[in-house]
């Protein structure tokens, strides 16, 4: 069975702060991989769409990367900010068509002023 | 450019009324999703179109559920009996059919069914 865990599912961290989310994926079989960010009553807004060929997609202070052989993705935020809070959530494509994207559960981010 | 726009943004009704749930999707885009999000389960896929045509509908739970695209800009979800188990956030998505864009997901519909 395809699943898409992120752990933790919350973390709290002081302003500034340079900050890492964790994504795994149990099917290495993968097209491409996505990071998404959702405000509380709002929908996803997509950050960083990462294909299989690639290693590593770059937008601003956010930094996703992909290790396909381990199963492994990771988003980095750079000098966290307050206005970072919201929840990230990734998402593995395994059809090629983004008809078949597994989500994870998310992580809920909170940054400390 | 206007994103996802879904209708109504809230919905509380009755068990057992009908629930239609509208999705306008970007236009130009020509795959159109629909999820269901709850506490319990996340983020789960129901129903996808490719081109006005549903493509995959494993994901919708019940034959109460049914979905509709009639043309390339408009889509209904609709919910008939609705049931409080029904209870949730209901997005639609939209991408372009080449794998190689993201969704651009609508603000959702928060039903509650009491």
């Amino acid at each position: 069975k395809q699943e898409v865990t992120q752990i933790p599912a919350a973390l709290s961290v002081p302003e500034g702060e340079n900050l890492v989310l964790n994504c795994s994926f149990t099917d290495s079989a993968i097209y491409n991989l996505q990071w998404f960010r959702q405000d509380p009553g709002k929908g996803l807004t997509s950050l960083l769409l990462i294909q299989s060929s690639q290693r590593e997609q770059t937008s601003g202070r956010l930094n996703a990367s992909l290790d396909k052989s381990s199963g492994r993705s990771t988003l980095y935020i750079a000098a966290s900010q307050p206005g970072d809070s919201a929840t990230y959530l990734c998402a593995v494509d395994y059809g090629g068509s983004q008809g078949n994207l597994i989500f994870g559960k998310g992580t809920k981010l909170s940054v400390k002023p | 450019d206007a994103g996802v726009i879904q209708s109504p943004r809230h919905e509380v009704t009755e068990m057992g009324q009908e629930v239609t749930l509208r999705c306008k999707p970007i236009s130009g885009h020509n795959s159109l999703f629909w999820y269901r999000q709850t506490m319990m389960r996340g983020l789960e896929l129901l129903i996808y179109f490719n081109n006005n045509v549903p493509i995959d509908d494993s994901g919708m739970p019940e034959d109460r559920f049914s979905a509709k695209m009639p043309n390339a800009s408009f889509s209904t979800l609709k919910i008939q009996p609705s049931e409080p188990r029904d209870s949730a956030v209901y997005f639609c998505a939209s991408s372009l059919a080449d794998g190689l864009g993201a969704q651009h997901f609508g603000d959702g519909t928060r039903l509650s069914i009491l």
